[in-house]
């Protein structure tokens, strides 16, 4: 069974402009949450949705936004990028949402470089 | 505020040797907590999970060990091979709902 996925592998933009990264779960996964992780660092939670729904925020400026579609892969986007937003963003996956969480599973990431 | 914090930043240890990596954690409430490695240029991969309802688990070659009395985790590894060179992180989860917090890391280097 093929495992998170997330598009693109590497990108780099410069400050000011805006960029869309993409994650496809894991099949039958209804979960999907999205990590910054800067280098040396651990990930910090971005956001959670499921069933299409915003269901957790994490400490993040409004230039950051996500939305998850019928299939459950899920869209963040970031909005005029700083230097600041370099970074590996990380996109996880777990069956459902529940009480006392759900195992998640990382996907590869996308390293976003902003010049 | 919530955190998930380590002891060691980083831990080098011979071929075959047994491995403790250590974690402390400041919400008591956590109730979920789980292990990743973490290989240059991939993502964090789950190595095993505890609830707070537990005191240890076992997985292969891998040992999880939970003292919410001092609010502690440690994640031993028996046998640690070059494989197993990599940073390793805990993670809570805040009053469920699939938000994780995580450490810094601690970087195990596995030497022959």
């Amino acid at each position: 069974d093929a495992g998170v996925t997330q598009s693109p592998t590497h990108l780099i933009k410069t400050r000011g402009q805006h960029v869309t990264l993409r994650c496809s779960p894991i099949s039958g996964h209804k979960s999907v949450s999205w990590y910054q992780q800067v280098l040396g660092q651990g990930p910090q939670f971005i956001f959670q949705y499921y069933e299409k729904e915003e269901r957790g925020r994490g400490n993040f400026p409004d230039r950051f936004s996500a939305r998850q579609f019928p299939n459950y892969s899920s869209e963040l986007n970031v909005n005029a990028l700083l230097l600041g937003d370099s970074a590996l963003y990380l996109c996880a996956s777990s069956p459902r949402q529940i009480q006392g969480a759900d195992t998640q599973y990382f996907g590869p990431g996308t390293r976003l470089t902003v010049l | 505020g919530e955190s998930v914090g380590l002891h060691l930043p980083t831990l080098s240890v011979q071929e075959g040797d047994n491995s403790i990596i250590n974690c402390a954690y400041s919400n008591s409430a956590s109730d979920y907590f789980i292990w990743y490695k973490q290989e240059s240029g991939k993502g964090p991969q789950f190595i095993i999970d505890i609830r707070s309802n537990m005191d240890k688990r076992q997985g292969q070659r891998v040992t999880v060990l939970l003292n919410k009395t001092v609010k502690h985790l440690s994640l031993q590894i028996a046998a640690t091979q070059p494989g197993d060179s990599a940073v390793y992180f805990c993670a809570e989860d805040s009053g469920g709902y699939n938000k994780l917090i995580f450490g810094a890391g601690t970087r195990l280097a596995v030497h022959p």
